[in-house]
């Protein structure tokens, strides 16, 4: 069964420093996605990165940035320069393209503090 | 454009009722899900939808739950009886995978909150 696993439930950081969120998956399939949503207080699901596993380059997107390590089936986010409006949960995903859902994690509560 | 839409924000019903809960899509988006959101966790599957056709129901809780898009494009998440259990906020996001059955990314749409009284 697909599983997604985030370790940290909660995490804080000093504004402008730089944080790491850990995430870890099982999946059988070769061929999936993943993904780092953001969801604000006002509980909008912003996507925020995503990868696909078949690229072994790591995607960026301005100050997020992932570490994929396929043979370890981790996936974390790290987030460079921390900004206040950076605070939300973050929720790790995968999606195997063999199904139609997509498997969330349980979330890091991410404090983003002044 | 516009992202996706959801109404209504928010509902409140006493236990018992039935609630309908709205969902419109990007327009031209194809695939469509429902996902429940309890307190404090990750989104869980309900459903999905390709075009009219709903292709996955297996995360329906119960058959209190039922759900259909009988034009393709707008949803419609029906809970029947509903019970305290059923307050949460229930999310709805639309797709547009390419050919080959890769999938694209979801967008999310801002949910309605359910307090089931």
């Amino acid at each position: 069964a697909q599983t997604v696993t985030q370790s940290q439930p909660e995490m804080s950081v000093q504004e402008a420093e730089t944080v790491t969120l850990s995430c870890t998956y099982d999946t059988s399939e070769n061929n999936y996605y993943l993904f780092w949503y953001k969801q604000p207080p006002s509980r909008q699901m912003i996507l925020v990165i995503r990868q696909e596993a078949y690229k072994q380059q790591n995607a960026t997107e301005n100050r997020f940035s992932v570490n994929f390590q396929k043979a370890a089936k981790s996936f974390s986010l790290k987030i460079s320069d921390s900004q206040l409006g950076d605070t939300a949960m973050y929720f790790c995903a995968l999606d195997e393209t063999s199904y139609d859902k997509v498997i969330f994690g349980p979330g890091t509560s991410l404090s983003v503090i002044p | 454009g516009a992202g996706v839409s959801q109404s209504p924000r928010y509902k409140v019903a006493k236990r018992g009722q039935d609630v309908a809960l709205r969902c419109d899509p990007i327009s031209g988006h194809v695939s469509l899900f429902w996902y429940q959101q309890a307190l404090g966790q990750g989104p869980e599957f309900l459903t999905y939808f390709q075009n009219e056709a709903q292709l996955d129901k297996s995360g329906l809780p119960s058959d209190r739950f039922f759900a259909e898009r009988p034009e393709g494009s707008v949803s419609t998440l029906k809970i029947q009886r509903t019970q305290q259990e059923d307050s949460a906020v229930y999310l709805c996001a639309s797709s547009n995978p390419t050919s080959g059955g890769a999938e694209e990314t979801q967008y999310f749409g801002p949910g309605t909150r359910l307090l089931v009284l």
